[in-house]
């Protein structure tokens, strides 16, 4: 079973300031990683995926994937209160247990 | 359009009372999942299915029971041994194998209350 683990937070934030997520995972094999957005009462939503060593940059967010460290993050630059929801990590599911299982996910507050 | 439809949004049930949560998708997806949301919590796996007839239990599966007789359909019941059933329940499907294109895509989540 794959082990997921986050920093459920609250994470707190000014506008525009820099927002940063991490996940630790147990599964050496992991090759890459999800990270989803779920705002209150909303279902997630994908945001980003890395399957690669180093960092992954899609406008405001960025991912990096440390695999020798067992390590996954994402930034957020220039955070707006838009971004105010819970961040969830998740490896994908693999080829001999096709379980996908997440972190407990992190709660970001972005104040105005 | 594709995707993964549940139904219902709310849902009430009794004590002592099985209560059936549809979920279908129309994403070709072989992979179906089951998750349970507490409030302020994580999704915790209740059962999941990488293909037709057959499924496996996920880390909280005790009260729940699931079919996978179509590859379109997941529904889960939350049994009467379900003693605190009241969350919020999320389905998703994925593709199944390697490790690219296999994001999970939800559905809209029903909110089960035990009245």
């Amino acid at each position: 079973q794959k082990e997921v683990e986050q920093n459920s937070g609250p994470l707190s934030v000014p506008e525009g300031a820099i927002a940063s997520l991490n996940c630790t995972y147990s599964d050496r094999g992991s090759q890459s990683f999800f990270w989803y957005r779920q705002y209150s009462g909303k279902s997630p939503e994908l945001i980003m995926f890395i399957y690669s060593n180093g960092d992954k940059e899609d406008g405001r967010f960025t991912a990096q994937l440390n695999k020798a460290s067992q390590y996954v993050s994402l930034l957020i630059r220039d955070s707006q209160p838009s971004d105010s929801a819970t961040y969830l990590c998740a490896p994908p599911p693999g080829d001999n247990n096709n379980d996908m299982r997440f972190g407990a996910g992190t709660r970001l507050t972005v104040k105005p | 359009d594709g995707g993964i439809t549940q139904s219902p949004k709310y849902l009430f049930r009794k004590e002592g009372q099985n209560v059936t949560l549809s979920c279908e998708q129309n994403l070709n997806h072989d992979a179906m999942y089951w998750y349970r949301q507490d409030p302020g919590q994580g999704l915790r796996l209740i059962y999941y299915s990488q293909i037709v007839n057959d499924f496996q239990k996920g880390d909280i599966a005790e009260g729940y029971s699931v079919s996978r007789e179509k590859k379109e359909s997941f529904p889960l019941t939350v049994t009467s041994a379900q003693k605190n059933p009241t969350a919020f329940y999320l389905c998703a499907s994925s593709a199944y194998g390697g490790f690219t294109n296999t994001e999970a895509f939800f559905g809209q989540g029903t909110r089960l209350t035990v009245v």
